[in-house]
């Protein structure tokens, strides 16, 4: 079956400064990416996805990038304010199958 | 009006009993899923239904059942509740069961088993 990793576990930014947190799956069958951000609190939140016939996606400061050969993906954040701070997780998904989600990553903010 | 909501937030209970969890999505969706949060965030499948129907069921206990009464609902039962039970419990659903299809997740149930 699909495992996924990910790295950091934890993250700490400089408010301003950019954050990468990487991915790697095991199932070369996948073709769903999301990503999920989860407060304090709360369930997880879907903030950007990629299929696997895309190899970048951006969003303002949020992008994606896949790298299907090596079966990794990243999550790269620009200019992060405060409220970014959060728990994300990144997934991946073959048709059909359930989502199998990485272990976390806790990102901190420093002001 | 919030899309997958989930009720208690909050049960905490003694080893041995029974409890149910609700859960319901307004969203018009098709499959529905639970989900086990343990205390390191690590997010774990349970059950998925898709139309009332069962399809996927991970290596759980069978004190667990999950029931279906209709689309917009997928309510889940712990018999003889451990304490390994402790976590919280999300509920999320999506369009469909196929890849490619957003989740939308509840706010969570956190399980405390004394």
């Amino acid at each position: 079956g699909e495992n996924v990793e990910q790295h950091p576990s934890t993250l700490s930014v400089q408010e301003g400064d950019s954050a990468v947190i990487k991915c790697t799956y095991s199932d070369s069958a996948s073709n769903y990416f999301p990503w999920y951000k989860q407060e304090l609190g709360k369930g997880p939140q879907l903030i950007i996805d990629i299929r696997s016939n895309v190899g970048e996606k951006k969003d303002q400061r949020i992008a994606v990038t896949l790298n299907k050969t090596a079966k990794h993906f990243s999550l790269h954040i620009t200019e992060t304010q405060p409220e970014d701070s959060a728990v994300y997780f990144c997934a991946a998904r073959n048709y059909g199958q359930n989502f199998v989600f990485g272990p976390g990553t806790r990102l901190s903010v420093l002001p | 009006d919030t899309a997958v909501s989930q009720t208690p937030k909050y049960l905490v209970t003694q080893m041995g009993n029974d409890k149910s969890i609700k859960c319901e999505q307004n969203l018009g969706h098709d499959t529905m899923y639970w989900y086990k949060q343990d205390s390191k965030k690590f997010l774990k499948i349970m059950f998925s239904y898709n139309n009332k129907e069962l399809i996927i069921n991970e290596t759980v206990p069978n004190r667990f059942s999950p029931k279906s009464p209709d689309k917009a609902h997928l309510n889940l039962h712990i018999n003889s509740l451990e304490l390994g039970d402790s976590a919280v419990y999300f509920c999320a659903s999506s369009q469909g069961p196929t890849s490619g299809i957003e989740q939308f997740f509840g706010p969570g149930t956190r399980l405390t088993v004394l």
